[in-house]
Formats: C-alpha cells, sequence, structure tokens
C-alpha cells in the first residue's frame, strides 16, 4: 500500500508566476484535498475533488484551481502567485469523502519572492 | 475561520511523563480528528472519534470527547521524545462532502 506523493518537496516562484503542485493519492482512495499551512498556523482548506469532480471548496480565490485525473491523483494549480500564498501545500487522500480520516502527503514547500 | 481551538499553545514535559491537550469546537460535528506534524512536514492521522462515541484509545494514546461541552482531550501517556511535534484536532461537521477544520495546534516538546 502506497501513501499520498506530493511534488516538488520545495519550490521557489516570482511574484505573478504560475505554479503546478501535484499529487498522488493512497492506493484506492477517490477523494482528494488540498490544504494550505501557513508558518504557524493550522491548514485551511482550499477544495476537494471527488471522482473526478470538485466538491467543496474553501474561502480561496479563484487564481487557485485544481483537477482530478482518472486515476484519482490530483493538481492544484496557482495563478498570479503573491507573496502571500508562500506557504505549505498539504495533499490529503481518503476514500468516501474523509469518512473514516485523511491521509496526508509531506507537502509542497512553496516560497514566492 | 477555524472551528477547533487547542489548548494549550505549547506544552514541555519531561520523558516518561503524561501529555494532554484539549480542543474546543464551536459547532456540531459529524467526528473529530487528531493528527500529529513533525516540523513542517506532512500530517499523520492519529485517532477519529465520532459524535456518538465518548472515548478511544490507540496504543498510548486516549481520546475523549464530549459533545455537550463541545471539547475533546488527546492524552499520550508515557511521553517519549519522539512524540516532540504540534498536534492538531480537526472538526468534520458532516459524515462525506465536508472538509476538516483545523486549529492552530498544541506545540508539544518532550525533553529527555
Amino acid at each position: 500500500e502506497t501513501g499520498v506523493t506530493q511534488s516538488p518537496t520545495h519550490l521557489i516562484k516570482t511574484r505573478g508566476q504560475q505554479v503546478t503542485l501535484r499529487c498522488s493519492s493512497q492506493s484506492g482512495h477517490n477523494t482528494v484535498s488540498w490544504y494550505q499551512q501557513a508558518l504557524g498556523q493550522g491548514p485551511q482548506f482550499i477544495f476537494q475533488y471527488y471522482r473526478e469532480e470538485e466538491n467543496g471548496r474553501g474561502n480561496f480565490p479563484p487564481r487557485f484551481s485544481g483537477l482530478q485525473f482518472p486515476n484519482y491523483s490530483s493538481e492544484l494549480n496557482v495563478n498570479a502567485l503573491e507573496l502571500d500564498d508562500s506557504a505549505l501545500y498539504l495533499c490529503a487522500s481518503s476514500l468516501e469523502q474523509g469518512a473514516n480520516g485523511y491521509t496526508f502527503g509531506s507537502g509542497t514547500r512553496l516560497t514566492v519572492v | 475561520s477555524q472551528q477547533g481551538e487547542e489548548d494549550p499553545q505549547a506544552l514541555s514535559i519531561q520523558e516518561g511523563e503524561n501529555a494532554t491537550m484539549n480542543c474546543s469546537y464551536k459547532t456540531s460535528i459529524n467526528n473529530l480528528q487528531w493528527y500529529r506534524q513533525n516540523s513542517g512536514r506532512g500530517l499523520v492521522h492519529l485517532i477519529l472519534i465520532r459524535s456518538n462515541e465518548r472515548e478511544k484509545h490507540s496504543g498510548r494514546l486516549r481520546v475523549t470527547l464530549d459533545t455537550s461541552k463541545k471539547s475533546s482531550s488527546l492524552l499520550i501517556t508515557a511521553s517519549r521524545a519522539a512524540d516532540t511535534a504540534s498536534y492538531f484536532c480537526a472538526t468534520a461537521l458532516y459524515s462525506g462532502n465536508t472538509p476538516l477544520v483545523f486549529g492552530k495546534g498544541t506545540r508539544l516538546s518532550v525533553i529527555a
């Protein structure tokens, strides 16, 4: 059984650029959620995908978008990067929308300069 | 906004002692989950307790839930240096199609 894999682990981007973060969900999981964690804070929900459809979204602007693929892996795209987007981005997968808890990846540390 | 608030924000204990962390939340929930995070890495799921449960155990971990007080506690017995981490409670409002809402966490330091 594989866990959740995120890539890249670290990334530095310039303000205004676009970034794509990737997540491979745990085998057998059909739900992927993305969270943003600023330094010293708890994770904040960005959105969730269930069976390739977005079925929940937090308080993030439209420049945060995502995809879930038929193999249930997922991407998070952020356009027009701002300095405040610097954070740890966490992907979590689960079976049936988190009914029994989530498995988190190790995260992608994004720094916007 | 954050649903759960952990207390204390930071806790420092000696190896072998017990550590207790508390979590309060604001609205009715379906379940509450505890996670551990080591130094800016990913979160590790510890325990999920459902709203109709009052107590659960997993190894050295004991979680209680009091829905009347909208609070939960995580007890780590016989702590070890490896338990040093941040601990978060997260609430799920419904059984499905619901995001986890995290608190700001408790930073636990276990001194050898």
